[in-house]
């Protein structure tokens, strides 16, 4: 089945870098583009950054765009998101999600939470 | 950037039937996904491209979409149906391609 299993979110000092994992098994991770969106505590759901299947593209929300990373690495089945210049704001639990354009986002990691604060 | 507008709340007796709804710029010419999401757990996806359901999505769960606004009808409503709802677009249009809604707290009476 499915599985998608985040990493690497903890307490981090504003203006500090962390980078998030997902782990991804149960598919053929390769033919899948794949997203990092992101809830604040009591908030609703936030889009944070999209990348192709293959790489070639890649598109974040304007709330991070310039400070956070997303990637892939296909031989490890893995994807990753770098945060740099961390905010407050930016404390969240932040999931990785498997697309599937029109018929959505059909998978959901559990979620890694990323708490900013000094 | 496209915008999606749900009701924040939305509250039913079991048995009736709740509807949500999601406005958006003629949201009509896209396609609508709906999740549903409990107290701390992932969302789960109940409804794609508008009207279908994935595999294990009871049939109770419907949609549609037309004009300026998309609707998730539930039917028959279940105490643990009682969740946040939110809607879901892709919008070409622009650098964003990934819009949710602002999400609907379903509470069941």
């Amino acid at each position: 089945q499915v599985q998608l299993v985040e990493s690497g979110g903890g307490v981090v000092q504003p203006g500090r870098s962390l980078r998030l994992s997902c782990a991804a098994s149960g598919f053929t991770f390769r033919n899948y583009g794949m997203h990092w969106v992101r809830q604040a505590p009591g908030k609703g759901l936030e889009w944070v950054a999209v990348i192709w299947y293959d790489g070639s593209n890649k598109y974040y929300a304007d709330s991070v765009k310039g400070r956070f990373t997303i990637s892939r690495d296909n031989s490890k089945n893995t994807l990753y998101l770098q945060m740099n210049s961390l905010r407050a704001e930016d404390t969240a639990v932040y999931y990785c999600a498997r697309d599937r354009a029109a018929r959505g986002i059909d998978s959901w990691g559990q979620g890694t939470l990323v708490t900013v604060s000094s | 950037s496209y915008v999606l507008t749900q009701p924040p709340s939305v509250s039913v007796a079991p048995g009736q039937t709740a509807r949500i709804t999601c406005g958006g710029n003629n949201i009509g010419s896209k396609s609508v996904n709906w999740y549903q999401q409990k107290p701390g757990q992932a969302p789960v996806l109940v409804v794609y491209d508008d009207s279908d359901r994935p595999s294990g999505i009871p049939e109770r769960f419907s949609g549609s979409n037309s004009g300026y606004t998309a609707t998730l009808t539930i039917s028959r409503v279940e105490a643990g149906d009682e969740a946040d709802y939110y809607c879901q677009v892709w919008d070409s249009s622009g650098d964003h391609p990934l819009v949710f809604g602002t999400g609907t707290k379903v509470t069941v009476l």
